[in-house]
């Protein structure tokens, strides 16, 4: 099946400091990438879409310029949490949808700001 | 009232059980529905993908969606020890998938 990476897997910054996770579509073109966060033994919750060359939605309640969010090619979707604060800390995923309605999600990224 | 309703568990089998996971949802308008399983400290990845209502079998697995009782169901047959994780329903009828909270199982040798 189709794959997605992502990047860093782990990531610990001190609180005030900008992380930056990649996503990566590696054996398909991704019109379209979906960013979601998890906290412990809670659902997913979308936090935004983004489109190859757009700029990205955000869901209700997101802060847009606290979650940058860049898809600048058909195989690459960044997220990056600017000064990063303690209850940012969550389980950061990122599905990619090519071609069909099929969602593929990355490994995922736990991020802990301390 | 969540628009997917889904039993957190954990639900605890033994080895060769049946086991039947189950989601409600209120949005008559969902038309996909999709089974996810997690495993701990890793992405979702997609098990079982179905249009409208009816039944959909992969080997061990089965799904059904219901959409007059607004009920998904995901039965896995002789369960394994691998088959331990957590089962996220999700549905949608636009881009946005919704996910139920995940049911916990638990396959015991």
């Amino acid at each position: 099946g189709a794959v997605v990476s992502q990047h860093p897997s782990r990531v610990i910054c001190k609180s005030g400091t900008s992380v930056k996770i990649e996503c990566r579509s590696l054996d398909f073109q991704a019109t379209t990438m979906f960013w979601y966060r998890q906290f412990p033994k809670q659902s997913l919750m979308l936090m935004a879409t983004s489109n190859e060359g757009s700029k990205a939605t955000y869901e209700q309640g997101v802060e847009k310029d606290k979650f940058l969010i860049n898809h600048a090619s058909l195989t690459l979707s960044t997220l990056t949490v600017t000064s990063a604060h303690p209850e940012d800390s969550s389980f950061y995923i990122c599905s990619a949808r090519g071609g069909t309605r099929e969602l593929f999600f990355g490994e995922g990224s736990r991020l802990t700001v301390l | 009232q969540k628009e997917v309703e889904q039993d957190p568990g954990p639900l605890s089998v033994p080895e060769g059980a049946i086991v039947s996971l189950n989601c409600t949802y209120s949005n008559s308008a969902f038309q996909y529905f999709m089974w996810y399983r997690q495993y701990s400290r890793k992405g979702p990845e997609l098990l079982m993908y179905t249009y409208s209502s009816g039944n959909k079998e992969d080997g061990r697995f089965t799904a059904q969606v219901d959409k007059s009782s607004k009920y998904i169901s995901l039965f896995i047959r002789d369960s394994q020890p691998s088959d331990s994780a957590t089962y996220l329903c999700a549905m949608t009828n636009t881009d946005k998938l919704i996910f139920g909270t995940g049911t916990r199982l638990q396959v015991f040798p």
